[in-house]
């Protein structure tokens, strides 16, 4: 079973930011969050990880609590092409390489609208 | 070039047919994965492979068995069709060890009718 929670949709106006919060309260030590997204009818395309500290790349940034029980994927500037499902998902990683599988839990649809 | 490619797109089959799809990523990764979403949207893990050896079969029917001829390329052969098969297929590959991103395939849409 996923170990996040996410709000199931939200909207954007198109240039503004989007914020797409995450819990993941069970989180452990080993644990990092992951975003990916799903654009209609494609298959999954990642976006960002983390462990504790925020973390940002050409396609959004990550804000990690201090106490890692939630976190916030940010999109600067939204555009149309953002609609998505956006997933948040925690994976354990061992030294020596990752264990376990990307969960998908059911995500949170992010609507841009002009 | 595509990372991860699966074929077919599509596939409209009759209930009880055997049927195959292939997933092929030219990355260089040495675990692959397959997928099914279905109509909910839920997206879940069905198998994964790690140099040729399944690692993690997630309670899937026997009907459905992954076959990795070599490292680049893992199908899935799926028997006696059903209603319920119908879904989204997809494939992914990463690269062992941490921190790395799973690529994903496009996706083959099944449905049996």
């Amino acid at each position: 079973d996923a170990k996040t929670t996410q709000p199931p949709s939200m909207d954007c106006a198109e240039g503004r930011a989007a914020n797409l919060p995450c819990n993941h309260s069970t989180i452990s030590g080993n644990e990092y969050v992951y975003w990916y997204r799903q654009i209609h009818s494609q298959g999954p395309q990642y976006i960002i990880h983390g462990l504790k500290n925020n973390e940002t790349n050409e396609m959004a940034s990550l804000i990690i609590t201090e106490d890692r029980k939630s976190s916030t994927l940010i999109l600067p500037h939204a555009t149309l092409r953002d609609t998505a499902v956006y997933y948040c998902i925690v994976w354990r990683v061992n030294y020596g390489g990752s264990q376990g599988n990307l969960i998908f839990g059911k995500g949170t649809k992010l609507s841009v609208k002009p | 070039d595509t990372a991860v490619s699966q074929t077919p797109k599509y596939l409209v089959t009759q209930m009880g047919n055997d049927k195959s799809i292939k997933c092929e990523q030219n990355l260089g990764h040495d675990t692959m994965y397959w997928y099914k979403q279905d109509s909910k949207k839920f997206l879940k893990i069905m198998f994964s492979y790690n140099n040729k050896e399944l690692i993690i079969n997630e309670t899937v029917p026997n009907r459905f068995s992954p076959k990795s001829p070599d490292k680049a390329h893992l199908n899935l052969h799926i028997n006696s069709l059903e209603l319920g098969d119908s879904a989204v297929y997809f494939c992914a590959s990463r690269e062992q060890g941490a921190l790395t991103e799973a690529f994903f395939g496009q996706g083959t849409r099944l449905t049996v009718v």
